[in-house]
């Protein structure tokens, strides 16, 4: 049973525009959430949380935010960069420091 | 932020031996590991959690006499794909947490491929 989703399995947009990625979630005790990277045989790189309190969180070009009511958190990339093309996961847990829940992955390619 | 080393980042082994592969957290005390396996296209599916001095718990359908964890210290865990066979063939990541990390650390991964 997937209990975090990523409905795209695969994303391109234009160097300079946004990225816009989603994720939902089935569990309502998910109240931790986080976005990582992950390019081509090697581990995720952690991006980006949220903690269930918030409903935004930014840093840098990147923002993420929650809508618990809708169960789907969105991470925008905003400029897009080549470099950024990678397989984004979002992933959920029950608390922090517990195990994560992984979405299926979007690959986002960013066009020069 | 924190450093987890994972080894080997990948080998070949043929089918019926054992593969071990080491998960260690570098610079800090990870009182807990997990450990992933991520098939082609699919997402990272987690195998099991260990806690530091005691049995791993499994996630449901994963042989836990077939893929032995230890968790002997705070820096180290071991997954050992005991006869392995070509379907175990995949990509296994570690990831490591402490109480006062809000996120978890990920090793580099290890490919194995059973022939």
């Amino acid at each position: 049973d997937q209990q975090v989703k990523q409905n795209s399995p695969s994303l391109s947009v234009q160097e300079g525009r946004i990225s816009i990625l989603n994720c939902d979630y089935t569990n309502s005790m998910f109240d931790y959430f986080l976005w990582y990277k992950k390019y081509p045989a090697e581990g995720p790189t952690f991006l980006i949380s949220i903690s269930s309190i918030k409903d935004k969180n930014e840093d840098g070009r990147f923002t993420v935010f929650l809508n618990k009511s809708a169960k789907h958190l969105s991470l925008h990339i905003v400029p897009s960069q080549p470099g950024d093309s990678a397989v984004y996961f979002c992933a959920a847990s029950k608390d922090t420091g517990n195990q994560f829940y992984f979405g299926t992955g979007t690959s986002l390619t960013v066009i020069p | 932020g924190a450093v987890v080393s994972q080894h080997p980042s990948w080998v070949i082994c043929k089918s019926g031996t054992s593969v071990k592969i080491e998960c260690r957290s570098l610079d800090f005390q990870a009182t807990t590991m997990f450990w992933y396996r991520q098939f082609p296209k699919q997402s990272l599916m987690l195998m099991a959690t260990s806690n530091e001095g005691s049995k791993a718990t499994y996630e449901q359908g994963v042989e836990k006499d077939k893929f032995l964890i230890n968790h002997a210290s705070l820096t180290l865990s071991t997954l050992t794909v005991t006869s392995a066979h070509p379907e175990d063939s995949s990509f296994y990541i570690c990831s490591a947490s402490s109480p006062v990390n809000t996120e978890a650390f990920f090793g580099q991964g290890t490919r194995l491929t059973v022939v």
